[in-house]
């Protein structure tokens, strides 16, 4: 399975907006790249997901490099509750998610 | 709607005892996964049902760790004389993806915290 790689932690105001880089230089053509989301004592939530083209939805914006090699996930507006770890998962479309350790969002008042 | 329900929320057991997690799907997925996620580590695969049939048991670290899905709906991961390396968050997910649907977003429930003594 392809890797990717995310920094450890971010750190963000609220109402600002927030930019979480993933670089994933070995994806193949039939990646598929997905985000999910785990506050702390949950689960992970499925935030997005996008193969070539930039993705819109109501939680968030994936940007997709031209080349693939790198993704950014965007939430336009943080809020106190998006205080999670981000984890940018590559998927062949099988079934099993590979999570890396993510990215720890942190988000101040 | 219902998520995915899991029970107990937490569970401790003395080393050497058998412990079953249970884990709801959200009605009608046919989908049903089961992660395992150390402290401060992501999730990590461990068994993977389409319908009752379990087409994926990669990630299940030993022989001790069994998972089964009877009527293709309710699962249960049995953990067989347990240790304390056991101790970790099980988390089940599900998704709707069946015979070639690709992409299906998985949703998760919040996992058993088992603590092993």
């Amino acid at each position: 399975d392809a890797k990717t790689t995310q920094p450890n932690s971010m750190e963000s105001n609220e109402e600002e907006p927030v930019h979480l880089p993933c670089n994933h230089s070995t994806i193949s053509g039939t990646d598929y790249i997905h985000w999910y989301r785990q506050l702390p004592s949950q689960g992970p939530e499925y935030v997005i997901h996008g193969l070539t083209s930039n993705v819109n939805n109501r939680m968030a914006s994936l940007a997709i490099a031209e080349d693939r090699k790198s993704s950014t996930l965007i939430l336009h507006r943080a809020t106190l509750r998006d205080a999670a770890v981000y984890y940018c998962i590559l998927s062949r479309g099988t079934d099993k998610l590979i999570f890396g350790t993510g990215t720890r969002l942190q988000v101040f008042p | 709607g219902a998520g995915v329900s899991q029970s107990p929320r937490y569970k401790v057991a003395k080393r050497g005892q058998d412990v079953a997690l249970r884990c709801d799907p959200i009605s009608g997925h046919v989908s049903l996964f089961w992660y395992q996620q150390a402290l401060g580590q992501g999730p990590e695969f461990l068994t993977y049902f389409q319908n009752e049939a379990q087409l994926d048991k990669s990630g299940l670290p030993s022989d001790r760790f069994f998972a089964e899905r009877p009527e293709g709906s309710v699962s249960t991961l049995k953990i067989q004389r347990t240790q304390q390396e056991d101790s970790a968050v099980y988390l089940c997910a599900s998704s709707l993806r069946g015979w070639g649907q690709v992409n299906q977003p998985q949703h998760f429930g919040d996992g058993t915290r088992l603590s092993i003594l």
